[in-house]
């Protein structure tokens, strides 16, 4: 079956702009984690969401938001862009709460 | 919280065996995991090892779990060139949710 896809895989913005990540569970996945990844913090919890509510939630500004819809798609938000969210954002899906977490690919984000 | 702590770099030379360690805080952990994440893709699941486990055998992967000193290995036999990568130890969050807490990984370099 597919994996995990994320969209776009690359992608360039500037200072304060806003990005919107998208990422597409594996089918039959209905838990879509994010998680971002870089080189001075290493990979860190952003949020999860499950059947379109967001079930926890990592140390992220509010900047940071997502939502899930009904066909388990989840997109990400980033608003105000910083240098600092230059990232690579990995989106991880799973069937419910226990199990193996299958990885996209990740968006690789970078801010000027 | 969380907190687990991997070397950052290990180099081996091709046939010999790696073994890549790791500490970590969360004794509640149910699961203990090892990702592998190669260059320009998303984390795979090698293994995993449930807590009441010492060891965990899966053809070249040998994981080793020290519950008292909260240690964790991963020994990989035969080490090949496609083993290169970064390694990541993972345990479950406090919040019981199963979202998985990373360590820094480790970049393994096989030397041919």
């Amino acid at each position: 079956k597919a994996g995990v896809t994320q969209t776009p895989r690359y992608l360039i913005k500037t200072r304060g702009q806003q990005v919107t990540l998208s990422c597409s569970p594996i089918s039959g996945h209905r838990s879509v984690s994010w998680y971002q990844q870089t080189p001075g913090q290493g990979l860190q919890f952003l949020f999860e969401y499950f059947s379109e509510t967001q079930r926890n939630k990592g140390n992220f500004p509010g900047r940071f938001s997502g939502r899930q819809f009904s066909n388990s798609r989840s997109e990400m938000n980033v608003s105000t862009l910083e240098l600092g969210d230059s990232a690579l954002y990995l989106c991880a899906t799973r069937t419910a709460n226990t199990g193996e977490l299958f990885f996209g690919e990740g968006s690789r984000l970078t801010v000027l | 919280g969380e907190d687990v702590e991997q070397s950052l770099f290990l180099s081996v030379r091709e046939g010999d065996s790696s073994v890549i360690n790791c500490t970590y805080t969360d004794s509640s952990s149910t699961y203990l995991y090892w990702y592998k994440q190669e260059p320009g893709a998303g984390l795979q699941l090698l293994t995993y090892i449930f807590s009441n486990m010492d060891m965990k055998q899966d053809q070249r992967l040998t994981v080793l779990l020290n519950k008292k000193d909260k240690h964790l290995s991963l020994r990989i036999a035969d080490t090949q060139t496609g083993d290169s990568a970064i390694y990541f130890c993972a345990e479950t969050d406090q919040t019981g949710a199963n979202n998985l807490f990373f360590g820094t990984g480790t970049r393994l370099t096989v030397i041919p």
